[in-house]
């Protein structure tokens, strides 16, 4: 039972570069969800996706872009990486919706720095 | 704007006492509030969920209290052991559903 998935582990990227985090749950779980952790600043939403095919805006979705590919998948973009994206980024997945909701299962994480 | 509010100072205790841990919020009326641990260099585990409409919520040795008067939900671990030492973090559902904000958690040291 892998849960979620998240690739890479590590990154290192210099300012101006493009890459993707990948992300994926087999859970069969509808929503999906991205946060960055900086410390002193706690887990802030980035982007979620509710069901397949919908993705909306969290709280800090400026500099990124986000992929909902399928049920499994959700992808986090960066198309020009800048030194206030360094930071450790968590996918999470969940069941729920209309008045069931569950806790989030987290990945264990991609540790990104720009230069 | 919405506050989550956590101790940020590192709560010690001994081993086998009692460890508490608080959350506070403003600006929010959660539908939901949750609590994970997170171990260095790991993504959170989700422990513990409770209602609007509990107040107390139990599993194991955790207990969680939830009073949206007092805009306060406390975290507590019965016998705590040395493995129990690790980070919580209080979260807070909207009632749409769609958004979980999470506080900037406390760091719990338990002590042989």
């Amino acid at each position: 039972n892998a849960g979620v998935t998240q690739t890479p582990k590590f990154q290192v990227l210099k300012t101006g570069q493009s890459m993707t985090l990948q992300c994926a749950q087999d859970m069969n779980h509808n929503s999906m969800y991205w946060y960055r952790q900086d410390p002193g600043m706690g887990l802030r939403l980035i982007y979620y996706s509710a069901s397949e095919g919908t993705t909306d805006k969290g709280e800090v979705p400026n500099g990124y872009n986000v992929s909902r590919l399928n049920k499994r998948e959700f992808s986090l973009r960066l198309e020009s990486a800048a030194p206030s994206q360094t930071s450790v980024y968590f996918c999470a997945s969940s069941e729920g919706g209309g008045q069931r909701y569950y806790g989030y299962t987290f990945g264990s994480g991609t540790r990104l720095t720009v230069v | 704007s919405q506050k989550i509010e956590q101790n940020s100072e590192a709560l010690n205790i001994q081993e086998g006492k009692t460890a508490t841990l608080t959350c506070n919020y403003t600006n929010y009326s959660p539908a939901y509030l949750q609590w994970y641990r997170q171990d260095p260099g790991r993504g959170p585990v989700f422990l513990l969920l409770i209602r609007e409409n509990e107040k107390e919520k139990r599993k194991e040795r955790l207990k969680v209290t939830f009073d949206t008067t007092l805009k306060q939900s406390l975290f507590h671990i019965t016998a705590s052991q040395p493995a129990d030492s690790a980070t919580y973090l209080c979260a807070l559902l909207n009632n749409a559903g769609n958004m979980l904000t999470f506080g900037g958690g406390t760091r719990l040291m338990v002590k042989p």
